[in-house]
């Protein structure tokens, strides 16, 4: 079956410093999104990606996250820097389309800023 | 503005003890309304997806409702795997995008 891919699983960083994630979704989805889950919470929307274009990123801090999808593949998130406020669990889903498709989630990334 | 709203925020059961979790929410207009499980340190597993007010779906012990205001898990005869926490989600056709406004969930527990 296939399945979302992030990497790494758990990144724990100091405060200051630059922290990227990586996301593979499902071949052949065109739809990517970045969500961020703070403990206790609802994912909410970073960035949706249609193929490599952003759709929507009126969520995302953009003095200090940024995000890409060069070939309309594989994406990244970056921050720098990071804060103590970004600890949290960062999840990329996919979709075969934009409308409502379903939406498949990866095991996200667990960033911790100390 | 978008809205969703789960309750309880936390449900115990015993074995074998139905039950259900609602879902409310206000929307300037439903796409769809998502129904996801996750288990702790893990990405939401796709569960259910409902677009239109009297739509039902099923699978296994579980079976959701959809009416215009709010969405029912209904979970019948739960047994310890089915510990988890629930999310609801909608998309809403007034975005940007097709981004799902998640809803905090309902932690659920079943003790055996």
């Amino acid at each position: 079956e296939a399945e979302v891919a992030q990497s790494p699983r758990y990144k724990i960083t100091e405060k200051s410093q630059a922290v990227a994630f990586w996301c593979d979704p499902i071949s052949g989805h065109a739809t990517l999104y970045w969500y961020r889950q703070i403990l206790g919470q609802g994912p909410e929307l970073l960035v949706q990606f249609q193929d490599e274009s952003v759709v929507d990123d009126s969520q995302l801090p953009k003095d200090r996250f940024s995000a890409e999808r060069l070939k309309g593949v594989d994406s990244t998130l970056k921050i720098q820097p990071a804060e103590l406020g970004d600890s949290a669990m960062y999840l990329c889903a996919s979709s075969y389309d934009r409308g409502a498709d379903t939406q498949y989630f990866g095991p996200g990334t667990r960033l911790t800023v100390l | 503005e978008d809205q969703v709203t789960q309750s309880p925020e936390a449900l115990r059961l015993q074995e074998g003890e139905s039950s259900s979790l609602n879902c409310s929410y206000t929307v300037s207009g439903l796409r769809g309304l998502f129904w996801y499980r996750q288990d702790p340190g893990k990405g939401p597993e796709f569960l259910f997806t409902l677009y239109s007010a009297g739509e039902e779906k099923e699978k296994e012990r579980l079976k959701a409702t959809l009416t215009k205001k709010e969405s029912f898990l209904h979970i019948t005869a739960p047994k310890p795997e089915d510990s988890a926490t629930y999310l609801c989600a909608v998309q809403a056709s007034g975005q940007a995008g097709t981004a799902l406004i998640f809803g905090k969930g309902t932690t659920l527990s079943v003790s055996s």
